[in-house]
């Protein structure tokens, strides 16, 4: 089965801070990759993703990903963080045929203004 | 974008009684639903897949005679946590999907707590 890895559990960033939260899969063969973010009180959205092409996906509010294959890796990243990013993010996977989502056990990030 | 509901969004119920949560898309046709379980400071666990008009795919673990699924429409999928008990209070949230199946839309969630 898969597993999806986000190793950072809590991150505590100023503004303008840069941002790296890393996401690692176990799955072996074609994949589609997610980043969803989830607003206190709020449902989950989707950030960005990945199912081809370009290994390097830009998202709304500033977000972008890096697939890296070799590593099976797809970190988020944001160059200069707002209050506003304050949220806990989940990065999941699917296989080619997206039947199921693998979701990793997400990371609260709090911004301080 | 496409806009889930979920209903209700929390209930209390005594243990052994029976709790049915709605997951409707309100503006666009759900082929495929999905059913998921959030325990506190943890990541969401896919429970099932539901496709329209056929039964439910559960995920290894999950009791499919606890958990019914039920997806008779292409805007409604219930999910009824039957004879619950203390253990099985938790988040749940179910997510949508049309024809493009990773086009997956979530829905706000249920609280359930079992007393």
């Amino acid at each position: 089965a898969q597993s999806v890895s986000q190793h950072n559990h809590h991150v505590i960033l100023s503004e303008a801070a840069s941002l790296e939260l890393g996401c690692n899969y176990s799955y072996g063969g074609t994949v589609n990759l997610f980043w969803y973010v989830q607003y206190p009180g709020q449902h989950l959205q989707l950030l960005l993703k990945y199912f081809s092409g370009d290994p390097l996906v830009k998202g709304i509010k500033g977000f972008e990903a890096e697939f890296i294959k070799s590593k099976f890796s797809f970190n988020l990243r944001k160059p200069s963080v707002q209050w506003s990013d304050t949220a806990e993010y989940f990065c999941a996977v699917t296989q080619y045929n997206f039947n199921k989502f693998y979701f990793g056990s997400g990371t609260k990030l709090n911004v301080k203004p | 974008g496409a806009v889930v509901s979920q209903h209700p969004s929390w209930v209390i119920c005594k243990s052994g009684t029976s709790v049915k949560i709605e997951c409707r898309s309100l503006d666009f046709q759900a082929t495929t639903m999905f059913w998921y379980r959030q325990f506190p400071k943890q990541s969401l666990m896919l429970m099932a897949t539901s496709n329209e008009g056929s039964k439910a795919t559960y995920e290894q673990g999950v009791e499919k005679d606890k958990f019914l699924i039920n997806h008779a429409s292409l805007t409604l999928s219930t999910l009824t946590v039957t004879s619950a008990h203390p253990e099985d209070s938790s988040f749940y949230i179910c997510s949508a999907a049309g024809t493009a199946s990773y086009e997956q839309y979530f829905g706000p969630g249920t609280r359930l707590t079992v007393t």
